[in-house]
């Protein structure tokens, strides 16, 4: 399969946890999104990579919160000390390099229960 | 700011039956709108896309059109199947940026035999 990957599918955790999750990308996308979703509601941006560079994050990724992409291939979103209001779904979507596409391709999502 | 409003469901129809699900948003500048689509255990997925105004984004019989003027994009189908069962997004991005997807809060569908 060579879409989006996420892993894990699922995570349960305990209140004051640190929890990771990781996206693989398509390889060829230069671009990836993370997003956070929550029962009932549309997925909600918090941060955007192009290549390894962080440009762009959303008001709602709290310093508990961070996003790598080391070699500018697969992401990682850390959440530490996590709280009950962090669980969602969390979102990985990667996009070519042609703006004009503007095509996102989704993965199935990491859904966080924190305890 | 930037944001899509669509129509709450959760929305029930028989097989056949004509399908819209309202679309509006507020943008600065000139965005870009999508309708992505999610079946039950999938990943969301792109249904269609309009560019500029009076565009219209076609896809497996559904479509809508992009209209400035109402700041409209309201998905139509003529002829519901039971496996168009799903939940609908609405969506936006300003083309001039293309980072930040603004997605409206989900439309569920059940179309019943």
């Amino acid at each position: 399969d060579t879409g989006v990957s996420q892993d894990p599918r699922h995570k349960i955790t305990k209140r004051g946890q640190n929890v990771t999750f990781r996206c693989d990308p398509i390889s060829e996308h230069n671009r990836l999104y993370w997003y956070r979703q929550t029962l009932g509601q549309g997925p909600e941006f918090l941060t955007y990579f192009q290549n390894e560079a962080q440009l762009e994050k959303s008001r709602l990724l709290s310093d508990r919160f961070s996003a790598e992409r080391p070699k500018g291939s697969f992401s990682t979103l850390e959440i530490q000390r996590t709280e009950q209001g962090d669980s969602a779904m969390y979102l990985c979507a990667s996009s070519g390099a042609d703006r004009n596409t503007g095509e996102l391709f989704f993965g199935e999502g990491s859904r966080l229960t924190v305890l | 700011g930037n944001s899509v409003t669509q129509m709450e469901g959760p929305v029930t129809l028989s097989e056949e039956a004509f399908l819209t699900i309202n679309c509006t948003y507020t943008a600065t500048g000139y965005p870009s709108l999508f309708w992505y689509v999610q079946y039950p255990g999938e990943g969301l997925q792109l249904l269609l896309k309009a560019t500029k105004a009076d565009d219209k984004g076609s896809n497996k019989g559904f479509e809508a059109t992009y209209r400035k003027e109402t700041t409209s994009f309201h998905l139509e189908k003529g002829s519901v199947q039971v496996s168009d069962s799903a939940v609908y997004f609405c969506a936006l991005t300003r083309t001039n940026t293309g980072n930040q997807f603004y997605f409206g809060t989900g439309t569920s569908l059940t179309v019943i035999p």
